[in-house]
């Protein structure tokens, strides 16, 4: 069973700009999750979707969306970039949503720097 | 506000010895608490999940175990090897609707051999 994908693995971008990052979880699963990792403030929750719908939403300015689509794949967008968003953002995907199963598994991240 | 705290950013021991990893956590009532492995420049890998009515779990080497009295939850490894070094994530999920986790500040085990 193939683990789950993010892509792309690094990017380089320029302040102002916008970046999608996108996410396929394990087949079968659900839920997806978004995670910032960053040495200051290590993982912290952006967002989580099952079937479509948002379920939760960290604490992150509104240029920090994302959304899900029908076959479970995940897409975040960050707009106007600013230094402070260079980081590892992390994917989860889990079988469902809440219950005692609520294992995740994470893909290897998309390394962003915001030059 | 709510906190979860590791007890070292750093724990080195000897190979052969029981690493045992601390994680305590303030205006919390979690449901479920969860370990996990980072490598460096890969993803936390899941390890073991105990809920808040169970005292301990075990799987292999790794026991957990979660004490809602002090509001703490200690992760042991035993006769640990080098291989184990890596960074290890304690997480909260406070109920059972949802699959946010809340993450610990991770503690960096190094095993010398």
């Amino acid at each position: 069973k193939a683990g789950v994908t993010q892509t792309p693995r690094y990017l380089i971008k320029t302040r102002g700009q916008q970046v999608t990052l996108s996410c396929s979880p394990i087949s079968g699963h659900r839920s997806v999750s978004w995670y910032q990792q960053t040495p200051g403030q290590g993982l912290q929750f952006l967002f989580e979707y099952f079937s479509e719908t948002q379920r939760n939403k960290g604490n992150f300015p509104g240029r920090f969306s994302g959304r899900q689509f029908s076959n479970s794949r995940s897409e975040m967008n960050v707009s106007t970039l600013e230094l402070g968003d260079s980081a590892l953002y992390l994917c989860a995907s889990s079988f469902r949503t809440g219950g005692s199963n609520t294992e995740a598994f994470f893909g290897q991240g998309t390394r962003l720097t915001v030059v | 506000s709510q906190k979860i705290e590791q007890n070292s950013e750093a724990l080195n021991i000897q190979e052969g010895k029981t690493a045992t990893l601390t994680c305590n956590y303030t205006n919390y009532s979690p449901a479920y608490l969860q370990w996990y492995r980072q490598d460096p420049g890969r993803g936390p890998v899941f390890l073991l999940l105990i809920r808040e009515n169970e005292k301990e779990k075990r799987k292999e080497r790794l026991k957990v175990t979660f004490d809602t009295t002090l509001k703490q939850s200690l992760f042991h490894i035993t006769a640990s090897q080098p291989a184990d070094s890596a960074t290890y994530l304690c997480a909260f999920s406070l109920n059972g609707a949802t699959n946010k986790l809340i993450f610990g500040t991770g503690t960096l085990l190094a095993v010398q051999p």
